[in-house]
């Protein structure tokens, strides 16, 4: 157990539609990461946040939207869902963001889109 | 961000040293190497990480070369737990801008 949670595990939903998925990061940890992980892909990063400030983007679309919250938690927004963003969409955690550390990542939230 | 080349699989016998590969040619005096790895569809795990020298913990030990171009994951003795997909990353230990990028892992296979 890393101490990451995301919720929920498993969404199913229809193409048009939007979504929010929801990370708690370990206690302590200010940085929370999202990355969006398709079949038989590598992990891609789509954006990270530090105690309530955006500090870097991936390949994160315009139709997705992310923030952190003065508790913390973050949460990823999808929107105008395609087919295509049918993926395991992780959430990760670190101390600090000025120097790199390890990161602790959640157990993914499974998002269908049919 | 450097860039890490990885085979794209490799199997291992229980019981042996599993030894995975990472190319990082173009690998800045400020970066470290890491190591996760991530078992069927499970989050990522962190392993272990090293900027010049050879490092160990109790899942692992990194063996980096002296110009720092490429560097080995050793697992002392695989087990079956272990087959899993190991990513090699490559970050700046500082510089505020965060963009780790995982490549598509090596999947390892230890056969019983």
């Amino acid at each position: 157990d890393s101490g990451v949670t995301q919720t929920p595990k498993h969404l199913i939903t229809a193409t048009g539609q939007r979504v929010t998925l929801r990370c708690s990061p370990r206690s302590g940890d200010l940085s929370v990461y999202w990355y969006q992980q398709s079949l038989d892909q590598g992990l891609q990063f789509l954006i990270q946040y530090y105690n309530g400030e955006e500090r870097a983007k991936g390949n994160i679309l315009e139709r997705f939207s992310a923030q952190q919250f003065p508790d913390l938690h973050s949460e990823l927004n999808l929107s105008s869902l395609e087919l295509g963003d049918s993926a395991l969409y992780f959430c990760a955690s670190s101390v600090a963001t000025s120097a790199y550390n390890e990161q602790f990542f959640g157990p993914g939230t499974r998002l269908t889109v049919l | 961000d450097a860039k890490t080349t990885q085979p794209t699989s490799m199997d291992c016998a229980e019981g042996r040293a599993a030894n995975l590969p990472c190319n990082h040619s173009t690998i800045s005096g400020n970066e470290y190497v890491y190591w996760y790895r991530q078992i069927h569809s499970q989050g990522p795990q962190y392993i272990i990480h090293g900027l010049k020298n050879n490092e160990t913990n109790e899942m692992a030990s990194l063996i980096i070369t002296e110009d720092r171009k490429s560097s080995t994951l050793i697992l002392p003795h695989a087990t079956l737990r272990d087959t899993a997909v190991y990513y090699c990353i490559v970050t700046p230990s500082s510089g505020g801008y965060q963009k780790v990028t995982f490549g598509t892992g090596t999947k390892l296979q230890v056969i019983p």
